[in-house]
Parts: structure tokens; C-alpha cells; sequence
């Protein structure tokens, strides 16, 4: 079973700083891929971003960037320049190769003008 | 054109009472999901379809049913609901190359 862990359930921080919202996750899957997805206060999903297990590579879209550490296990999410629209819960997934995702607690990261 | 959708976007309803909530997606894709949130915004997958045939069953009471219908609509019907079935449903789609998956805006049900 795969186990996804975000142990802030909150966060605040400055517009236009960076945050970084952690997520640890636990398989035996050697190949699977990780997401992050924002749930605004209107209660829509929206997926921000992929790594998946064997990429080299750090994903980046745009201000989302993931910082992945397979050793570690971990996939944490940073967001430069915050804005105030990224005020919003962050859920970290993970899907292992029968394709459901698991989620993690969430995050909670509210932008302070 | 929404990708995802789901009707209704509310549903409130009495104890013991049967509801389906719809889903169907233009994307083209081959597999659909049911999601539950509950209270505590915990999200939890309970079904899974490919090509309209279930792949994923996690252990949901046999009370939901879900049905496809054809590939672009995957709709979950509730029968006998309880109060503990109050939550957010979320179908979603998953992507082609490397199964991102997008969700629908949600059905909150409210058993009262």
C-alpha cells in the first residue's frame, strides 16, 4: 500500500516570497508517478504538476517547481512568487502503475498581502 | 466546453433515500474515477473504469454502484444513503501520457 505524508497542515507566507510544501510518500512500486494538485476555496482540483519516478530531472511549470529526492523519498512543492490566488489547500498523490492515486492530508497555504 | 462535469453540484436528501450523480467527460480518455472527500478534506479513491469495465474497487459498500455506460460518462448511484455518505464526490479522467488526472468540480451530498 502506498502511504503519502504532508506534515504542515498550514502555512503562511509573504506575497512574492517562495514556499515550500513538503510531501513524503512510502511504496514498494519501482515506478510511479507523483502530483501535486490545489484545491482553492471553491472546491475545484487542479492539477499543477508531474515527476515521475525514473525523470532525471526536477519538474518546473512555471512558478511550481518539485523537489524530488528519490533516495529520500520525498517531493516536496515549491511556489515562487507567491500570489495571492495561490491561497489554496495543496494535496501531494501518488500514482504507482495501477494508475489510482493515493493522497496525501493536504496542506493548507494562505498569502498574506 | 467543461472537460469533466458532474451533475448535480449539490445534492441534499433524507436518510434511507436513493441518488445518482452524473459524470462525463470530452477527453477522450479511457479511465474514469469515483473520489470521495470527506469532512476533513481527505480524498479517497472508490472506484475505477477503463474502457467501461471496472479495474479499481476499494472496499466501497456495496450500497454505491457505479455505471458506464459508454467511455465518455462513469455515473455513481447511492442506494439506502447514511450520514456518513456526506461528502464531496469527485470523478475524474486520467490523462494519456503519463495519467495526470483531471477532476470535475465535485458534488457536494449532504444526507440529512
Amino acid at each position: 500500500a502506498q502511504k503519502i505524508t504532508q506534515t504542515q497542515p498550514g502555512m503562511f507566507v509573504q506575497e512574492k516570497e517562495a514556499v515550500t510544501l513538503d510531501c513524503t510518500y512510502d511504496t514498494s512500486d519501482p515506478s510511479y508517478g507523483l502530483f501535486w494538485y490545489k484545491q482553492p476555496s471553491s472546491g475545484e482540483m487542479i492539477f499543477l504538476i508531474y515527476q515521475g519516478s525514473y525523470d532525471q530531472q526536477n519538474a518546473t511549470e512555471g512558478r511550481y517547481s518539485l523537489n524530488f529526492q528519490k533516495a529520500r523519498k520525498s517531493a516536496n512543492l515549491v511556489i515562487s512568487a507567491s500570489q495571492l490566488g495561490d491561497s489554496a489547500m495543496y494535496f501531494c498523490a501518488m500514482s504507482p502503475n495501477d494508475y489510482k492515486l493515493s493522497f496525501g492530508a493536504g496542506t493548507t497555504v494562505t498569502v498574506r498581502a | 466546453d467543461t472537460a469533466v462535469s458532474q451533475t448535480p453540484k449539490y445534492l441534499v436528501t433524507q436518510m434511507g433515500n436513493d441518488k445518482s450523480i452524473k459524470c462525463e467527460q470530452n477527453l477522450g480518455h479511457d479511465t474514469m474515477y469515483w473520489y470521495k472527500q470527506d469532512s476533513k478534506k481527505f480524498l479517497k479513491i472508490m472506484f475505477s473504469y477503463n474502457n467501461k469495465e471496472l479495474i479499481i474497487n476499494e472496499t466501497v459498500p456495496n450500497r454505491f454502484s457505479p455505471k458506464s455506460p459508454d467511455k465518455a460518462h462513469l455515473n455513481l448511484h447511492i442506494n439506502s444513503l447514511e450520514l456518513g455518505d456526506s461528502a464531496v464526490y469527485f470523478c475524474a479522467t486520467g490523462g494519456a501520457i503519463y495519467n495526470e488526472q483531471f477532476f470535475g468540480p465535485g458534488t457536494r451530498l449532504t444526507v440529512l
